[in-house]
């Protein structure tokens, strides 16, 4: 099965400054990825999704944006934090033909002060 | 538009019990149903998935009943343990085509009382 690994685990950071959450997939190749915000009460939000490497889609419009330069790494990014960003952030990878098999990594937890 | 909606938002049961959570979907097209156990702190993991075909699938001490008609599917946890304490996401997606995307419900905080 597939190891995904996620850092940093725990982010502080203030408002207005950048971020860089970072994935990297063991175990398969060539893996569909997701980035997913979890925020209490409100469940797990797909933020953007990546079939190959440079190919980036974003489901909401938002302070954030993706980045897929190797097969099996998966960059969260922003420029200038919000508040708003606060939240939990998942990177997860398809099984494949099964699409809604998803592996999930242990998640980032980004605080915005 | 929430797409899938979970039922109730949290469940207490004792140990020993039967835990039931319901999840209710709208999208026709949808053709996978898996539900996912996350532990606090932890990613979320595929717990047991079922495909509209069949009407109910049993792994251990977990069933997925399955309604197309309703369009509902629900998770039932027999004989209900501490350890089975999670939140539980139902989830639906559309297999076929590299854009199918998982849509999740809300969760559910499930506590099991020893």
């Amino acid at each position: 099965s597939q190891t995904i690994h996620q850092w940093p685990a725990t982010l502080v950071q203030p408002v207005g400054s950048p971020l860089s959450l970072e994935c990297t997939v063991e175990g398969t190749s060539n893996p569909n990825l997701y980035w997913y915000r979890q925020a209490a009460g409100r469940g797990l939000q797909l933020l953007f999704y990546s079939v190959g490497i440079g190919q980036i889609s974003s489901e909401v419009p938002q302070n954030l944006s993706a980045s897929r330069p190797q097969d099996r790494q998966f960059i969260l990014s922003s420029k200038k934090l919000l508040l708003s960003d606060s939240g939990f952030y998942l990177c997860a990878s398809g099984a494949g033909v099964n699409t809604g098999e998803l592996f999930f990594g242990e998640g980032s937890r980004l605080t915005v002060l | 538009q929430q797409q899938v909606k979970q039922s109730p938002q949290s469940l207490i049961v004792q140990k020993g019990g039967i835990s039931i959570i319901n999840c209710a979907y709208e999208n026709t097209a949808f053709d996978y149903f898996p539900w996912y156990q996350q532990f606090p702190g932890k990613g979320p993991a595929l717990l047991i998935a079922i495909r509209p075909d069949v009407s109910e699938k049993k792994e251990g001490r977990f069933t997925i009943s399955f309604n197309k008609s309703a369009k509902q599917f629900s998770l039932h946890i027999m004989d209900s343990q501490p350890g089975d304490s999670a939140t539980y996401f139902c989830a639906a997606s559309m297999r076929s085509g590299a854009n199918s995307k998982l849509t999740f419900g809300k969760g559910i905080t499930l506590s099991v009382r020893p």
